[in-house]
C-alpha cells in the first residue's frame, strides 16, 4: 500500500535560518510521482515541484532545493535562507501511474514558522 | 477571478442536515477533484471527474457523500445527514488535461469549503 510520512509536525526556525523537511514514502510501483505543496493559511495548495521515480537528479529553484533518493524513499525538501513568507504547512505527496495517477496521496503536512 | 472558485467558503450544519458544495473550476479543465482536509491533516481523495464522467468515486467515505458535474464543468458534492465526523475542508481542485497530475500537467487547487458540524 502506498503512505507518505511527514514526521516532523511542527518546525520553527528564525529568518535566514536554512530548513529542511522530510519526506517518506512508501509504494509497490516501480513508476510513481512525488509532489511537494505549499498550504498558507489562506487555504489553498500551492504546487512546488513534481519528480517522477526514474529521475533522482536534485533540483534547485532559487532558495527551494529537493533531494530525492530511491534507495531510502525519501524526498525532502530545504529552504536555504528562510523567509517569514515561507511560513506555511508543507506537504509531500505520491501518485502511482499503476492506480491511473488520479489519486494523489497525502503526508500529514509539516507546519514550519519562520520567526523575524 | 482565474482560480478554481469554491462555495461556501465556510459552513456550519446540525448534524442530519444536508449541505452541499459548489466548486468552479477554471474554465476549460478537463479533469475536477475533490479532496477532504480533516483539521491537522494531509488532504484526502475522495472523487475525480473527467469531464462530467465520475471515474473514480473510491474514496467517498460513505453512501451519504454524492458528487456530481453534470455538464462537465461546475461540481457539487453532497453530504447527506451530516455528522461530526464530517467536519472538515473540502478542497476542489482541477486540471486543463485528462491525465492527472502524473504529466506535465498542474493541478490547481481552490481554497476549500470549510465544515463544521455541530
Amino acid at each position: 500500500a502506498q503512505k507518505v510520512t511527514q514526521a516532523q509536525t511542527e518546525i520553527s526556525v528564525v529568518e535566514k535560518e536554512d530548513v529542511t523537511l522530510d519526506c517518506v514514502y512508501e509504494t509497490r510501483d516501480t513508476t510513481y510521482y512525488l509532489f511537494w505543496y505549499k498550504q498558507p493559511p489562506s487555504g489553498e495548495l500551492v504546487f512546488l515541484i513534481r519528480r517522477n521515480s526514474f529521475d533522482e537528479q536534485n533540483e534547485i529553484s532559487g532558495r527551494y532545493s529537493w533531494n530525492f533518493q530511491k534507495s531510502t524513499s525519501s524526498f525532502n525538501f530545504t529552504i536555504t535562507a528562510s523567509q517569514v513568507v515561507d511560513s506555511a504547512v508543507y506537504f509531500c505527496a505520491l501518485s502511482e501511474v499503476d492506480t491511473g495517477g488520479f489519486k494523489t496521496i497525502f503526508g500529514a503536512g509539516t507546519r514550519l514558522f519562520v520567526k523575524a | 477571478g482565474a482560480g478554481v472558485s469554491q462555495s461556501p467558503r465556510y459552513k456550519v450544519a446540525k448534524r442530519g442536515q444536508d449541505v452541499a458544495l459548489r466548486c468552479d473550476p477554471i474554465s476549460g479543465h478537463v479533469s475536477l477533484f475533490w479532496y477532504q482536509q480533516a483539521l491537522g491533516q494531509g488532504p484526502e481523495f475522495l472523487t475525480y471527474f473527467q469531464n462530467e464522467a465520475q471515474l473514480d468515486k473510491s474514496g467517498l467515505p460513505s453512501d451519504r457523500f454524492f458528487a456530481e458535474r453534470p455538464e462537465g464543468s461546475v461540481s457539487t458534492l453532497k453530504i447527506q445527514r451530516t455528522q461530526q465526523e464530517d467536519s472538515a475542508v473540502y478542497l476542489c481542485a482541477s486540471s486543463l488535461l485528462r491525465t492527472g497530475p502524473l504529466s506535465g500537467n498542474t493541478i490547481y487547487f481552490g481554497e476549500g469549503s470549510w465544515l463544521t458540524v455541530v
